[in-house]
């Protein structure tokens, strides 16, 4: 069964650093792979998604994702954050049999002025 | 121009009670789903329509019915609502599944007293 673990439930980081959100994907085959954001209060927005095209993946708002294989990781990232990017991050598998998304248990972004 | 939405945002009742959670599209999508989040952000799939036919259907209780007039709506009815029913539900859309993006209502927030 497919499955993803995001390693950290809070990341807290200033203004103007890099951001990373961990992820890590359990698949008996080549995995969809997805980040979703979710602002207070709203619903959620994708971010960038992962279709066994290219390994890393440019997302909105300056995140990416590199997908590697060897680490089975899909880790989010993005070179300097903004007070904007503060909300709720949920890394996402589809599951090829049934089409279904399963998502992570998210990891809350703070970033400090 | 809202893509997806959902009404009432808000739905206080008390036990016992039968409510309804109704979702729009306007987006052309052929596909819907339900999605109930809980007090720990975790978010999980109940149901999904695509052309008004169920696909999925979750060990959800059979006290929620889905229901689906047209391709544009998928509503939630639920019987005897429990306090265990609490929780974010939100409802979604794509063209066709799997890999293609969701886009996600607003919420509903559902408190059972």
């Amino acid at each position: 069964a497919q499955s993803v673990t995001q390693l950290d439930s809070h990341v807290s980081v200033s203004e103007g650093t890099p951001v990373l959100l961990r992820c890590n994907y359990s698949s008996s085959y080549s995995p969809s792979l997805f980040w979703y954001v979710q602002h207070p209060n709203k619903g959620l927005q994708l971010l960038l998604k992962y279709t066994s095209a290219a390994t890393l993946v440019k997302g909105i708002n300056g995140f990416e994702a590199e997908f590697k294989k060897s680490e089975t990781s899909f880790h989010l990232t993005k070179p300097s954050a903004h007070m904007s990017d503060a909300a709720e991050y949920f890394c996402v598998v589809s599951d090829g049999n049934t089409d279904k998304l399963i998502f992570g248990t998210g990891t809350r972004l703070q970033v400090f002025p | 121009d809202t893509a997806v939405s959902q009404t009432p945002k808000y739905l206080v009742t008390q036990m016992g009670n039968d409510k309804s959670i109704k979702c729009e599209q306007n987006l052309g999508h052929d596909t819907m789903y339900w999605y109930k989040q809980d007090s720990k952000k975790f978010l999980k799939i109940m149901f999904s329509y695509n052309n008004k036919e169920l696909i999925i259907n979750e060990t959800v209780p059979n006290r929620f019915s889905p229901k689906s007039p047209d391709k544009a709506h998928l509503n939630l009815h639920i019987n005897s609502l429990e306090l265990g029913d609490s929780a974010v539900y939100f409802c979604a859309s794509s063209q066709g599944t799997g890999t293609n993006e969701q886009f996600f209502g607003p919420g509903t927030r559902l408190t059972v007293l």
